[in-house]
């Protein structure tokens, strides 16, 4: 059974680059399709971005000026970095694992496996 | 504001069945599959339904999902007090080239 583990600073300052790591145990983090969500207090789920089994990158387009997302298989890592965050910026960030793929067309997209999150404070 | 829109609660006694929808647009829910997740808050999110209706193993048969055009239902049966959580719908967006989800259903058991 995969787990997946968000590890990173509580509490980031305004202007600043917040960064999360993502480590994976108990299963491949190679060919598989990884996403960081978040959770605004209070709000809904939020996508922000993602790593295809491809070796592709795609983000949300509110959030791509400031998004980086990069994989590191030697280490089972996946990370998250954001940059001049804001107050609006402050959530439980998850990293999951998923599966993609297009049927006629269609496209297939879940995800199975999730970390318990990371709360992460934009606060002075 | 969520791209995909579902009740903000529903709530039934125990044994008794509820069902939460989620409405779209031909962008999103019309044209891709839809997932669903149960969420209890602080804990990891979890995956009931994938593919419109197919349940992952150790998902029981109470828990169904269904799809017609740009909506999709999740339904719960036998409610039992564990399953007061929080329920979100997922799916892709062509327009947007993102996963969008609605905004989270909690669910209570009276």
């Amino acid at each position: 059974q995969v787990q997946v583990l968000e590890s990173g600073p509580g509490l980031v300052k305004p202007s600043e680059t917040l960064s999360l790591t993502c480590t994976v145990s108990g299963g491949s983090i190679s060919g598989y399709y990884w996403s960081w969500i978040r959770q605004p207090p209070g709000k809904g789920l939020e996508w922000i971005g993602d790593f295809s089994n491809s070796g592709s990158t795609n983000y949300n387009a509110s959030l791509k000026s400031r998004v980086t997302i990069l994989i590191d298989t030697s280490k089972s890592q996946f990370s998250l970095m954001l940059s001049s965050v804001t107050a609006a910026d402050t959530a439980v960030y998850y990293c999951a694992r998923g599966y993609t793929g297009v049927v006629d067309a269609t496209r297939r997209l879940w995800f199975d496996s999730w970390g318990q999150g990371t709360l992460v404070t934009v606060s002075s | 504001q969520s791209v995909l829109t579902q009740p903000p609660s529903v709530s039934a006694a125990p044994g008794q069945t509820v069902t939460i929808s989620c409405s779209g647009s031909s962008s999103n829910i019309g044209n891709n599959f839809v997932s669903w997740y149960q969420h209890l808050p602080g804990t990891a999110p979890k995956l009931l339904i994938y593919d419109n209706n197919r349940r992952p193993s150790g998902i029981p048969d109470r828990f169904s999902g269904s799809k017609s055009g740009t909506s999709a239902t999740l339904g719960i049966t036998g409610l039992q007090t564990g399953d007061e959580a929080d329920y979100y719908c997922g799916t892709w967006d062509n327009s947007l080239s993102a996963v969008v989800f609605g905004g989270g259903t909690k669910l209570t058991v009276l």
